[in-house]
């Protein structure tokens, strides 16, 4: 199982934290992800990152404003987003890649999604 | 990036019809490829990986298959609850891309 957390109501420029809880399986078997949907629109992977945080990879969109991160003691995934922007939001989502340790792969396991709202 | 363009964009269906929707890569994928099913409201759901091979748990109706850069889902005999957006994505290159999705709607 996978529960988002931290979306809400931001500020253009401003930044937001979101986290991810796993439970459920070997949290550092695998590689996560974070993958958006702006309302009414398509899905957009953001980032993702190996079991053990060596490798770690973003959308054009986002890189150099989002960090990606965990913390495998915490079965925790999070997502720093900074200067954010109105084409920003979105729900976003956290998935499980399907197979162990490869961050590219597909997606077998998500959450519900939170939605970041940014406008002044 | 690789792109993934979907066809049709929409269309509409009766239950107990059999439907095919097609994914088309930008470049070759060998079968690194994903279909998930939307509902309103919901997170995606893991369909088919690796092209052809079936996510436990998925009803045998679903199949997919195709190789390179063309792909197809079909879905025989609708059911109700089938009734989605449908996305591809390719897992064979960094980063990941997705199709733009295919809305399937009750006719």
């Amino acid at each position: 199982q996978l529960v988002e957390s931290g979306g809400g109501l931001v500020q253009p420029g401003r930044s937001l934290r979101l986290s991810c809880a796993a439970s459920g399986f070997t949290f550092d078997d695998y590689a996560m992800h974070w993958v958006r949907q702006a309302p009414g629109k398509g899905l957009e992977w953001v980032s993702g990152i190996s079991w053990n945080s060596d490798n770690i990879g973003y959308a054009d969109s986002v890189k150099g404003r989002f960090t990606i991160s965990r913390d495998n003691a915490k079965n925790s995934l999070y997502l720093q987003m900074n200067s954010l922007r109105a084409e920003d939001m979105a729900f976003y989502y956290c998935a499980k890649s399907k197979v162990d340790g490869l961050l590219t792969s597909p997606l077998d396991s998500w959450g519900q999604g939170t939605l970041v709202t940014v406008s002044s | 990036a690789i792109r993934m363009t979907q066809s049709p964009s929409s269309f509409s269906a009766s239950t107990g019809d059999r439907v095919t929707i097609t994914c088309r890569a930008s470049q070759g994928i060998s079968t690194y490829l994903a279909w998930y099913q939307q509902k309103p409201g919901k997170a995606p759901k893991l369909l088919v990986f690796a092209a052809s091979t079936l996510q436990s748990g998925v009803p045998s109706r679903f199949s997919g298959s195709g190789s390179g850069t063309d792909f197809t889902l079909s879905i025989t005999y609708l059911q109700s609850e089938d009734f989605a957006t449908y996305y591809c994505q390719q897992y064979y290159s960094f980063p990941p891309t997705f199709g733009q999705g295919t809305r399937l709607e009750i006719k």
